[in-house]
């Protein structure tokens, strides 16, 4: 059972344009979500959270947009830089419970 | 800046024979987690634990796997009898407390079952 979705396996953008990458989730008790980086060979990096008191969460490049109504997130990075090629993982937790359920990834290319 | 360290890196072992993971998380962090990814698969949860017991485990986590905080620092993964399947990155992450934890991922230790 996949509670936390991610459709796009890839996504190429050049450049300084922005990047979005987006996450669905089918559990309503989800009140905290994560994206994470993740380089080849290498464990997933942190890189921003927002809990569901907030509907935006901003970071430098790194904007996490939520919408509870739709169970949608997505992860705006403005602008994208070659070092940004990764694969993104969003990841949600319920306060009642006691893992992150993360999504498949969406590897990322920043086209120079 | 504190992080959680893995050991091995690389673990190649022969099918059925045991293994064991090693862990360090950060100090003061109370949730430990594993986790893996098979190559070109998504991070699959293995099993989480808190205040020295399991508190949840996934349908992958059978009766060939344990974890253990043997001395208060290290956190550690046992498979019994290893598969060819067992094949994979193994994450090991930890959080402080729960109601605003973010998980911190150590850097993997890639096993290899031939």
């Amino acid at each position: 059972d996949q509670q936390v979705k991610q459709n796009s396996p890839s996504l190429s953008v050049q450049e300084g344009r922005i990047s979005i990458l987006n996450c669905d989730y089918t559990n309503s008790m989800f009140d905290y979500f994560l994206w994470y980086k993740k380089y080849p060979a290498e464990g997933p990096t942190f890189l921003i959270s927002i809990s569901s008191i907030k509907d935006k969460n901003e970071d430098g490049r790194f904007t996490v947009f939520l919408n509870k109504s739709a169970k949608h997130l997505s992860l705006h990075i403005v602008p994208s830089q070659p070092g940004d090629s990764a694969v993104y993982f969003c990841a949600a937790s319920a306060a009642t419970g006691n893992q992150f359920y993360f999504g498949t990834g969406t590897s990322l290319t920043v086209i120079p | 800046e504190p992080e959680v360290t893995q050991t091995p890196s690389h673990q190649v072992t022969q099918m059925g024979q045991e293994v064991i993971l090693r862990c360090v998380p950060i100090s003061n962090h109370l949730y430990f987690y594993w986790y893996r990814q098979i190559l070109g698969q998504k991070v699959e949860f293995l099993v989480s634990f808190y205040n020295n017991e399991i508190s949840e485990k996934s349908e992958i986590f059978d009766d060939q796997f344990s974890v253990e905080r043997p001395d208060g620092s290290n956190f550690t993964l046992k498979i019994r009898s290893t598969k060819l399947e067992d094949s994979a990155m193994y994450f090991c992450a930890s959080s402080g407390p729960w109601d605003r934890g973010l998980a911190f991922f150590g850097q993997g230790t890639r096993l290899t079952v031939v």
